[in-house]
């Protein structure tokens, strides 16, 4: 299976921060890297899907870049509804997530 | 608007079994493959299981080869788990979700679980 890991594990950040979350798969995805955004109690919620194109409905403050190993999710100007854990997740062959990155404040 | 609502869920014995439903509406379900992703207590998200859309194609994750099935009704729209030989380190919260694409897993929308207590 191919493995993906997420740096940093958790950071605290403030409402206006420019924020920065990385994933590193296992061996190459090309670009089926896909990131989700997970409150306590609620649904996952798709935010990017192939590594860079934005689902349907997520604000643009949200950008996601990167290929092949190395991926990230930026977030652009936090807002209070954006404290929440954020998982990668590969595409490319049988499904795995990353570990998550929870972001609070 | 694409809705999937999970049932099934609640407080079993190890070994035991439970099935879970998912009912989803808003598309056409045959369509597309669906899926199981997982969150145990403290833990974050594990893909289980993902079934075709005609049902004739499954994958499982190694932690519930065996043990789960996962199947589909589509003159219904509802998704299934069947869950045996259930042991503690499956209580987790479990999701039903679709491809968002024909192709590649990616997962969109989700349900919002159900909640499997395995504890004696």
């Amino acid at each position: 299976d191919i493995q993906l890991t997420q740096s940093p594990s958790s950071l605290s950040a403030s409402v206006g921060d420019r924020v920065t979350i990385t994933c590193r798969a296992s061996q190459s995805i090309n670009i089926y890297l896909n990131w989700y955004q997970h409150k306590v109690g609620k649904a996952p919620k798709l935010l990017i899907y192939a590594a860079s194109t934005l689902q349907s409905g997520v604000p643009s403050r949200f950008s996601g870049g990167g290929s092949v190993t190395d991926f990230t999710l930026t977030i652009s100007g936090l807002q209070p509804e954006d404290f929440a854990t954020y998982y990668c997740q590969q595409s490319y062959s049988t499904p795995t997530f990353g570990p998550g990155t929870k972001v609070d404040v | 608007e694409v809705q999937l609502l999970e049932s099934g869920g609640g407080l079993v014995q190890p070994g035991g079994s439970l099935r879970l439903s998912c009912a989803a509406s808003g598309f056409s379900f045959s369509n597309y493959a669906m899926a199981w992703v997982r969150q145990a207590p403290g833990k974050g998200l594990e893909w289980l299981s993902h079934l075709s859309g005609s049902g004739d194609a499954a994958e499982y994750t190694d932690s519930v080869k065996g043990r789960f099935t996962i199947s589909r009704d589509n003159s219904r729209n509802v998704l299934y788990l069947q869950m045996n030989s259930l042991r503690a380190e499956d209580t987790a919260f479990y999701y039903c979700t679709k491809w968002h694409t024909p192709l590649r897993s990616e997962f969109d929308p989700w349900g919002q679980g159900t909640l499997v207590t395995v504890s004696s």
